[in-house]
């Protein structure tokens, strides 16, 4: 069965600074997608990255950057110069193929999600 | 503009009255899915469906039903509603594995705040 552990439940920053958000996760499948998931105060689900098992290339956009290693099962998600618009509650998630094509496949499972409290 | 559209977004019930959330998306897509939010647990997955008539229980489905009618449309009804109902419920959709254009990527609702008193 596949799992995401978040273990930082609550993280805050003074605004500037760097913070890393850790994500770990176990699955039995070659062929999975992570990703993370940002929710501001008003609630919504904003999707940020998306990253298939085949893909280890780290990425970067704009102050986030996500770095995927498979040998230590983490996708850990930076953001850099942390501003207070980024405090959110944010979310790794993880799918996977799981069992038959089409039966189930692609189940998406979350973490329990790390709040990110940025102070002025 | 393609969105998965939730109503109501806030919503206090009675314990036993019957309610449905509606949840419509206007993508054509094939996959739907209930998850409700819980403070230190995350989204867990009620129920989903992988096409029209066809549903299957997610990780938390006791309390809930769902149905497929129609492509772009997925309810979530609570018969008898009780407060250990009370949460923050989303609806998704994505295309399913092989259609043209696949991405795996979930589009979201943007949730329902239910408090059953």
């Amino acid at each position: 069965a596949q799992k995401v552990t978040q273990a930082q439940t609550e993280i805050s920053v003074v605004e500037k600074e760097d913070v890393t958000l850790d994500c770990v996760y176990e699955t039995r499948d070659t062929t999975y997608y992570l990703f993370w998931y940002k929710q501001p105060p008003s609630g919504e689900l904003v999707f940020l990255i998306r990253r298939n098992s085949f893909d280890e290339q780290n990425e970067i956009s704009g102050r986030y950057s996500w770095n995927f290693q498979k040998s230590t099962s983490s996708f850990n998600f930076t953001i850099t110069a942390s501003q207070v618009v980024d405090s959110a509650v944010y979310f790794c998630a993880l799918s996977e193929l799981g069992g038959l094509m089409g039966a189930g496949s692609y189940q998406l499972t979350f973490g329990k999600g790390t709040k990110l409290s940025v102070i002025p | 503009e393609a969105q998965v559209t939730q109503n109501p977004r806030y919503l206090i019930t009675v314990t036993g009255k019957k309610l449905t959330v509606t949840c419509s998306q206007n993508m054509n897509h094939e996959y739907m899915s209930w998850y409700r939010q819980d403070p230190g647990l995350g989204l867990r997955q009620i129920y989903y469906s992988m096409n029209v008539e066809v549903t299957d229980k997610g990780d938390v489905p006791e309390g809930y039903k769902v149905s497929r009618k129609e492509k772009r449309n997925f309810p979530l009804i609570l018969e008898s509603p009780s407060p250990n109902q009370t949460s923050l419920y989303f609806c998704a959709s994505r295309p399913q594995p092989g259609t043209s254009g696949w991405e795996n990527i979930q589009y979201f609702g943007a949730g329902t705040r239910l408090s059953v008193l």
